[in-house]
């Protein structure tokens, strides 16, 4: 059974930095291109980054480019975002989501998501 | 960026119903769209791919079409657990976007 558990959420200060972990099991995770989108409080869907199976390839929304960066861990079955800079719109539920097999960008398992939340 | 389209925002229906929810694209997407469905305090599902294509396990009742900027999601006859917030996605480039969102609610 494929399964994606995010953690590593919390409330955080403005300016302040955290990291995102989501572990993988149930799949070869190193076959997949992997993804962070978020979901802020009672809004919609937003990507965030995707990075290729080998990370050969990353890309970031215009809105965390050059404040947050994306990595994997192939041998650890492990997704990560690192994220600098936190600004208050930068508050929402973070899922990691794998990529669909021959059709990248469309993301067919999701975690159970963890919440960011930037306040002072 | 491409900007996705959905309309209705939400919608009022009843069991038996067959609901029909549209996505249109800024530009051309070819078949590029994927749809979801998403529960309050869940993550979303990925219902449909490559604006056609049902997901292994997806109700039958669930079908896609369109290409190019229009696009179409229908659900033949609505059932008690279809009640939720249906997102259409484009995939055809980065970065990837999705609509704003239809939500589909009981009569």
């Amino acid at each position: 059974e494929v399964q994606l558990v995010e953690s590593g959420g919390g409330l955080v200060k403005p300016g302040g930095s955290l990291r995102l972990s989501c572990a993988a099991s149930g799949f070869t995770f190193s076959s997949y291109s992997m993804n962070w989108v978020r979901q802020a409080p009672g809004k919609g869907l937003e990507w965030v980054s995707y990075i290729s199976s080998s990370s050969s390839y990353i890309f970031y929304a215009d809105s965390v480019k050059g404040r947050f960066t994306i990595s994997r861990d192939n041998a650890k079955n492990s997704l990560y975002l690192q994220m600098n800079s936190l600004r208050a719109e930068d508050t929402a539920v973070y899922y990691c989501a794998r990529d669909l097999l021959g059709h990248s960008g469309g993301f067919d398992y999701w975690g159970q998501g963890t919440l960011v939340t930037v306040s002072s | 960026d491409i900007q996705m389209t959905q309309s209705p925002s939400s919608l009022s229906a009843s069991v038996g119903d067959r609901v029909t929810i549209t996505c249109r694209a800024s530009q051309s997407i070819s078949s590029y769209l994927n749809w979801y469905q998403q529960k309050p305090g869940k993550a979303p599902n990925l219902l449909i791919y490559a604006a056609s294509n049902l997901l292994s396990g997806v109700p039958s009742r669930f079908s896609g079409s369109g290409s190019g900027t229009d696009f179409t999601l229908t659900i033949s006859s609505l059932q008690p657990e279809d009640f939720a917030t249906y997102y259409c996605q484009q995939s055809y480039s980065s970065p990837w976007t999705f609509g704003q969102g239809t939500k589909v609610e009981i009569k």
